[in-house]
């Protein structure tokens, strides 16, 4: 177990409704990441959030947005959800932002109908 | 070209054989290298970390070669618990962590 918790586990929404995902990162992590992972394909990066700010964000449209709490927990916001949304979301904690190794939560399986 | 490329899949090999994935990375400032892996429907877990000398661990031996931007996974005596997708990774620094579409290995008894 990582101690990497994902809240929920999964989720049915329909198109152009908004969306919130959660993820409580291990105990001395300070940095998340959230990655989308479409059937058949690896993790692509969304964004990282370090110390409670946007440190760095993938190829996503701005309806992807994201926090960071003082305890280091996080969520991941999607707005407008399009049928394309549809993917396994996970979190990733590491120690620090940069290259250090990722700890994955178990994600949350988003459909979009 | 993906920034990171690996082998497609899916790998059927029976019990005991060995398995070499390959990996090709675009950016040549990548700095630390992982193969990770990830069973079906579940999150993925690191494997192990890929360091320039080579470095193994049980069964599983990772090469880095920098100058032609490659890295592998070999694994010895395959299992049926070795049935997984092997993900192979990239951090090109900071925030940037990039991961391959993965190669499928199937063990069969």
């Amino acid at each position: 177990e990582t101690g990497v918790t994902q809240s929920p586990t999964h989720l049915i929404k329909t198109r152009g409704q908004q969306v919130t995902l959660r993820c409580s990162s291990q105990s001395g992590h300070n940095t998340v990441s959230w990655y989308q992972q479409a059937l058949g394909q690896g993790p692509q990066f969304i964004f990282q959030y370090y110390r409670e700010e946007e440190n760095g964000r993938g190829n996503f449209p701005p309806r992807f947005s994201g926090l960071q709490f003082p305890n280091y927990s996080s969520e991941l916001n999607v707005n407008a959800l399009e049928l394309d949304d549809s993917a396994l979301y996970l979190c990733a904690s590491s120690e620090n932002r940069g290259g250090e190794k990722l700890f994955f939560g178990s994600g949350t399986q988003l459909s979009v109908l | 070209r993906k920034e990171v490329e690996q082998d497609p899949g899916p790998f059927n090999v029976p019990e005991g054989a060995t398995v070499a994935f390959n990996c090709t990375y675009s950016n040549s400032a990548s700095q630390s290298f992982f193969w990770y892996r990830q069973d079906c429907r579940k999150e993925p877990k690191l494997l192990m970390s890929v360091y320039s000398s080579g470095n193994e661990d049980g069964r599983f031996t990772a090469q880095l070669n920098r100058a032609s931007q490659y890295i592998s996974l070999l694994i010895r005596d395959s299992k049926l618990s070795d049935s997984a997708t092997y993900l192979c990774v990239v951090n090109t620094g900071g925030f940037k962590t990039i991961f391959g579409a993965g190669t499928r290995l199937f063990v069969k008894a």
